[in-house]
């Protein structure tokens, strides 16, 4: 599976989007990106996954761009439960976690 | 619908005694199950993970071991407690080893 690159940490105002970027530039064709986060104590929760086009669901929009080297999840109002640890990953079997980027939203 | 269920939430061992740790699936059949521990501090690592009944692949040396006596039971053992296994432990399931994993609640090992 490819390696991703996160900010450690990022902080974001309660109401507007958070943007969590995720490098993943060794991508390869079979490889899907996806997106959990882990709420302190809690297990892992799914948020969203694409393989090309942008995805959207009820959590939160994935964007990524065309040579698929990077991607960006949005959380359009963040709220103060939405503080947790978001992991991107790259995979095509296992799921790998890396260390992920610590989001804190503040009120 | 499909359940997760992990137990205990919490559990305080002894250096050298043994573990043994469930995990059970309700609402699927032939679902692909996974152990992963984190340590205090630290990401998530994949222990084990087992595409049927008695398959079981091993992703790091370690003092635990797993088994899968039943379709969507996964047991999670270890013989002589140390206390570096002390962690959070996972259980998590997917239909196939592509899609989307879900985790259980958790158990909190604390081996004193």
């Amino acid at each position: 599976d490819a390696k991703t690159t996160q900010p450690t940490s990022m902080d974001c105002a309660e109401g507007r989007a958070a943007n969590l970027p995720c490098n993943h530039s060794t991508i390869s064709g079979n490889e899907y990106v996806y997106w959990y986060r882990q709420i302190h104590s809690q297990g892992p929760q799914y948020i969203i996954h694409g393989l090309k086009n942008n995805e959207t669901n009820e959590m939160a929009s994935l964007i990524i761009t065309e040579d698929r080297k990077s991607s960006t999840l949005i959380l359009p109002h963040a709220t103060l439960r939405d503080t947790a640890v978001y992991y991107c990953i790259a995979r095509s079997e296992k799921l790998v976690f890396g260390k992920g980027t610590k989001l804190t939203v503040n009120p | 619908s499909q359940t997760i269920h992990q137990w205990p939430a919490t559990l305080v061992q002894p250096v050298g005694s043994p573990l043994s740790l469930e995990c059970t699936v309700e609402g699927t059949s032939n679902p692909n199950l996974y152990w992963y521990r984190q340590a205090a501090g630290r990401g998530l690592q994949l222990l084990f993970y087992s595409v049927g009944i008695g398959q079981i692949s091993s992703e790091v040396p370690q003092n635990l071991s797993a088994s899968r006596p039943q379709d969507r039971q996964f047991i999670l053992s270890s013989k002589k407690l140390l206390l570096s296994d002390s962690g959070f432990y996972l259980c998590a399931w997917s239909s196939t080893v592509q899609g989307g994993y879900t985790f259980g609640s958790g158990t909190r090992l604390t081996v004193v």
